[in-house]
């Protein structure tokens, strides 16, 4: 593909439901990385993969954050017991070297 | 820790009209510096970036100049277009940390 893609592109989900928010990154790149985006602000760093292995998962705000990236390219945000505090524009980016990185879309959240 | 502080908007400019946002950012280290545009319900797009202390980095009429000095990367351009109305973001990124500032809302008006 072109770019960053990232999948669904909306997600409305109830309070406690769990969700799953997927990134395809570009071909070849190894680094990938979540931001989440409040309305209003600028990307906030989540965490970080180069290949399949999570480096730096510092950013995630609590242990209802989970990723995975099992093969080293497709990525999974799953969010669990979702809150209305989690709405918020979820971005993927790739990289292929330490100083650029490529954006998909996002996916805006909303939980009810 | 690394931060960026930008401009706060909205900005709202008549065409032709120059652009400056501003853009200043704390580092430890050496940090690249980016600008990113964000279009109505579009993802980020890198719009021009400056690897080290005196780099320039330019496109689409945009200009932005790495100045370790004031520790800015403010950005410019000449004479905007409605089509140039969007969010522009400020960001760094040293040792894999990537920063954004919160960004700045341009809207031309024609």
């Amino acid at each position: 593909g072109a770019g960053v893609s990232q999948s669904p592109r909306y997600k409305v989900a109830k309070r406690g439901q769990d969700v799953a928010l997927r990134c395809d990154p570009i071909s070849g790149h190894v680094s990938l990385f979540w931001y989440q985006q409040a309305l209003g602000q600028g990307p906030e760093f989540l965490t970080y993969f180069q290949n399949e292995a999570q480096l730096d998962k510092s950013g995630l705000p609590s242990d209802r954050f989970f990723a995975e990236r099992p093969e080293g390219s497709v990525s999974t945000l799953k969010i669990q017991r979702t809150q209305q505090e989690d709405s918020a524009v979820y971005l993927c980016a790739s990289s292929p070297d330490p100083d650029t990185q490529y954006f998909g879309p996002g996916t805006r959240l909303t939980v009810l | 820790g690394n931060s960026v502080t930008q401009m706060e908007g909205p900005v709202t400019l008549s065409e032709e009209a120059f652009l400056t946002i501003n853009c200043t950012y704390t580092a430890t280290g050496y940090p690249s510096l980016f600008w990113y545009v964000q279009y109505p319900g579009e993802g980020l797009q890198l719009l021009l970036k400056a690897t080290k202390a005196d780099d320039k980095g330019s496109n689409k009429g945009f200009e932005a100049t790495y100045r370790k000095e004031t520790t800015s990367f403010h950005l410019e351009k000449g004479s905007v277009q409605v089509s140039d109305s969007a969010v522009y973001f400020c960001a760094l990124i040293v040792l894999g940390d990537m920063r954004f500032g919160a960004g700045t809302r341009l809207t031309v008006k024609p």
